[in-house]
Parts: structure tokens; C-alpha cells; sequence
């Protein structure tokens, strides 16, 4: 099994343009995430899904956008990016909303925007 | 709402030291707690768990206890290795919720 695979990997954008980040899970999982990483802040979640065609607002969700319209995939969208959106961006996804369900975690995809 | 503290470090170790890194938190209810590993370059992953109070997860010579009368979960290992080197969260969840990390502690073990 691949578990949970991100793409792209790195990327490097310009302030104001636009990308789109993909999240895969092969483990029919229903709950999927959307978190940011930052030096000192530990993980902050920007978006959640709870089944396929449903999505909600984590933490910090400005800035972004999201569509869950595969079970299996979720993606994460910017639609003008800003220097302070540079950061390590992680996908999850879980088979029920807390208690002892684990997440699994992608490899992250790493963002600079200048 | 929840919240998990952790010594955020970085802590340096020798290697064969004993490592402990601190975790309490506040929630309402009986949530669950895990530890998780980055390893550099990579997501995180499971390093263990428990689920109610007193139980101890272990996992590759890790070990934490769920202590509900000190809100702690305090992680530990008697021997460090070089590659044990990571950042450790600490993080909890209580059932319907989503997670809730604490900021990270990097362990460096130097042979």
C-alpha cells in the first residue's frame, strides 16, 4: 500500500500566483486533513473533510481552498499566494474523526512563495 | 478547548543516554494520546498510543503512560540511538474532534 502520497513535493511560487497541492489515500479512509507546519507552531490545521463532497474550516483557513470530490483524494488549493503561505504542508487521513484513530501521514509538500 | 504542552528543546543526547521529553495537556473528558515521529524529510508517523487512563504505549524501546491525576504523558526511552534523531509531538484527540499537537520537541543524539 502507498498509505497517503502527496504531490508535488516542492515548489516554489510567485506572490499572487496560484497552485493546487493533491492528497491520495488508497486506504478507503473517510476523514482527510489539511495541515500546515511552521518552525515553533507545530501543526495547524487548515481544512477537513468527513466523506467525499464535504469539506470544513480547521484553524487557519484563509488563504485556502479545498475540494474533496473522490474519496480517495483531497486537494488544497491557493489562489493568490503571499510570502507568509511559504511553509511545509501535510495531507492525513484517518478512518474516524478522533478518539483512538489514528491519522496517517503524506511525506509533505514543501512551499516557498516570494 | 484541548491543548497539549511539550518541552519544545532541542534537546542533544549522547548516544546510550536515558531521554525523557515532557507532555501534559488539558481536555475535557477522556481523550486519547499519541506520540509521533518526523524524521527528517519526512510526515509524521506513529510512534505509539494509549487510550485511557494508566494504560502505557511502547513502541521500538519507547515508552509513555497515560497519567490522568497529573495530565501527563510524558515520553521516554532508557537507551538513545543517533537514529532516533527526530522531532517528537505530542498530541491528543478526543472522540468527534480533530487532533491537537503540541509544538514539537527535535532530539539530536550524537554518537
Amino acid at each position: 500500500n502507498a498509505g497517503v502520497t502527496q504531490t508535488p513535493k516542492f515548489r516554489v511560487l510567485k506572490t499572487g500566483q496560484s497552485m493546487t497541492l493533491l492528497c491520495a489515500q488508497d486506504m478507503n479512509h473517510e476523514y482527510m486533513y489539511w495541515y500546515r507546519q511552521d518552525p515553533g507552531m507545530g501543526l495547524r490545521l487548515i481544512h477537513y473533510s468527513v466523506g467525499e463532497g464535504t469539506t470544513a474550516k480547521g484553524e487557519v483557513p484563509d488563504g485556502y481552498n479545498v475540494s474533496r470530490l473522490k474519496k480517495q483524494n483531497f486537494l488544497l488549493g491557493l489562489e493568490s499566494a503571499a510570502p507568509s503561505q511559504t511553509s511545509v504542508y501535510f495531507c492525513a487521513s484517518s478512518s474516524q474523526a478522533g478518539g483512538f484513530y489514528e491519522q496517517y501521514f503524506g511525506p509533505g509538500t514543501r512551499l516557498t512563495v516570494t | 478547548g484541548n491543548s497539549v504542552t511539550q518541552m519544545e528543546g532541542p534537546v542533544t543526547l549522547s548516544e546510550e543516554a536515558f531521554l525523557t521529553i515532557n507532555c501534559t495537556y488539558t481536555a475535557t473528558g477522556y481523550p486519547s494520546l499519541f506520540w509521533y515521529v518526523q524524521y527528517p524529510g519526512e510526515g509524521l508517523q506513529l510512534l505509539l498510543k494509549a487510550t485511557k487512563a494508566d494504560d502505557k504505549g511502547s513502541n521500538k524501546g519507547f515508552e509513555a503512560t497515560y497519567r490522568k491525576e497529573t495530565t501527563s504523558f510524558h515520553l521516554e526511552k532508557g537507551s538513545v540511538q543517533v537514529s532516533d534523531s527526530a522531532v517528537y509531538f505530542c498530541a491528543l484527540s478526543s472522540r468527534g474532534q480533530n487532533f491537537v499537537f503540541g509544538p514539537g520537541t527535535r532530539l539530536s543524539v550524537l554518537p
